[in-house]
């Protein structure tokens, strides 16, 4: 069974410091996506990486992809309070693309 | 183009009752999902479907019923509610290729009491 395991669980940080979320796996994934969800709607799409090694910069959010396919990371700079919300990671196989595999999420409260 | 719609947005059900919750999306999408979101946590699959009549299980498919007669609609039935259904669920739909974006309604908030 493919696992994610998104770390830190909660993270609450002042407006302007920086933070860094994990999200980890034993198992390769053909590509991973991170999604936002604010309170109240539906995750939405921030990025897909799909090559090991590859960074993609989206504003002050930087997503890196493992080397080994394996993990993922998104640093955030500088936070502001509208970056609070659940920040969820998802893989995706080619060996089995009907669903994705969903991390369990990191919840990031940035404080004014 | 409306995306992924839900219908209701809330309701209150007594143990025992059932009820259905609506899914439409207009993306022509053949993969659609139902999750569930308790709070404070992360989604948990209940059934999914990659095209018409054709559904399979997730992770906590008890308790639960799907169908799918058309491409566009996916109603995940609940019999005989119980407290443990209370919960926030969403519905997702998305392509066949590996990087395409799930897209998300915007939930229906059930109570169960």
């Amino acid at each position: 069974t493919q696992l994610l395991e998104q770390s830190p669980q909660f993270l609450s940080i002042q407006e302007g410091e920086n933070l860094t979320v994990y999200c980890n796996s034993s198992s390769v994934f053909s590509s991973l996506q991170w999604y936002r969800q604010e309170p109240g709607e539906g995750p939405v799409l921030l990025v897909t990486v799909v090559t090991g090694g590859e960074v993609k910069k989206l504003k002050r959010l930087t997503f890196q992809f493992g080397d080994a396919r394996k993990d993922s990371s998104l640093h955030i700079t500088a936070a502001q309070p509208g970056d609070t919300g659940l920040y969820l990671c998802a893989g995706n196989n080619a060996g089995n693309n009907r669903k994705l595999i969903w991390g369990l999420g990191t919840s990031l409260a940035v404080n004014p | 183009n409306a995306g992924v719609t839900q219908t209701p947005k809330f309701r209150i059900l007594k143990i025992g009752q059932s009820m259905t919750l609506q899914c439409t999306q207009d993306m022509n999408h053949n993969y659609m999902y139902w999750y569930r979101q308790d709070p404070g946590m992360g989604l948990k699959l209940i059934y999914y479907s990659v095209g018409a009549g054709i559904t399979d299980k997730g992770e906590v498919p008890n308790g639960y019923n799907v169908s799918r007669s058309t491409t566009e609609d996916f109603p995940l039935r609940l019999e005989l509610a119980a407290p443990s259904q209370t919960s926030v669920y969403f519905c997702a739909s998305r392509g066949a290729s590996l990087t395409d974006t799930q897209y998300f309604g915007p939930g229906t908030r059930l109570t169960v009491l």
